[in-house]
């Protein structure tokens, strides 16, 4: 059972386009974390969000917790062949963090 | 510094076998967890220590799995009698501050049970 659900599953677009990735629950989190992982690799940590509404810049990737603290999306302007990858969020639940299934980002050049 | 290190990166086996799996977390980190990833799919919450105790074993599928850190350091992932569907990716994570803290990842282990 997936608490985290996102979308789309699968991206694919030209280097230059805008895109956004959402990640949806019915939970409340405490925190919400956004990786991004590389294959044959374990996720790495781009951003943690804490508080409702909080939005995060990390050059051109763009983050937003929603204000109930229950949905996130990470927002890539420009996108450059090198930021093709899977994206997973990750929401911290009491002890442990629950994972989404992914997006499968392709930017191609 | 030295990153989160699994071994072995990749194991296969035979349907009904013992397998461990191994885990050297970063020196200092007194989180650490074990998560099961399947293809297309996110990691999945195993298990999680606080230095040398279990502290949140609920995701672990069934009694065949079982996962210790004798000395609060390393930490070895078993399955007994290896079933087809326990095919996957294990990742293991270590962190400062749990919960909602940095997680830092290891490559994983590429099990495969034939």
């Amino acid at each position: 059972t997936q608490l985290l659900e996102q979308s789309p599953q699968f991206l694919s677009i030209q280097e230059g386009e805008n895109l956004t990735v959402y990640c949806n629950s019915s939970s409340v989190f405490s925190s919400l974390q956004w990786y991004r992982q590389e294959p044959g690799e374990g996720p790495v940590l781009l951003v943690t969000v804490v508080t409702g509404g909080e939005v995060k810049k990390l050059k051109r990737l763009t983050f937003q917790f929603g204000d109930a603290r229950k949905d996130s999306s990470l927002h890539i302007t420009a996108a450059q062949p090198g930021d093709t990858g899977l994206y997973l969020c990750a929401g911290a639940y009491f002890n442990k963090f629950y994972f989404g299934s992914g997006t499968k980002l392709n930017v191609k050049p | 510094g030295a990153g989160v290190s699994q071994t072995p990166s990749n194991k296969v086996t035979e349907k009904g076998k013992y397998v461990e799996l191994r885990c050297d977390p970063i020196s200092g980190h007194t989180a650490l967890y074990w998560y099961r990833q399947s293809l297309g799919q996110g990691p999945e919450f195993l298990i999680y220590f606080q230095g040398t105790g279990a502290a949140d074993d609920s995701g672990l599928p069934n009694d065949r799995f079982f996962a210790v850190r004798p000395e609060g350091s390393v930490s070895t992932l078993k399955i007994q009698r290896t079933e087809r569907g326990d095919s996957a990716v294990y990742l293991c994570a270590s962190s400062t501050l749990p919960p909602g803290g940095e997680q830092f990842f290891g490559p994983g282990t590429r099990l495969t049970v034939l």
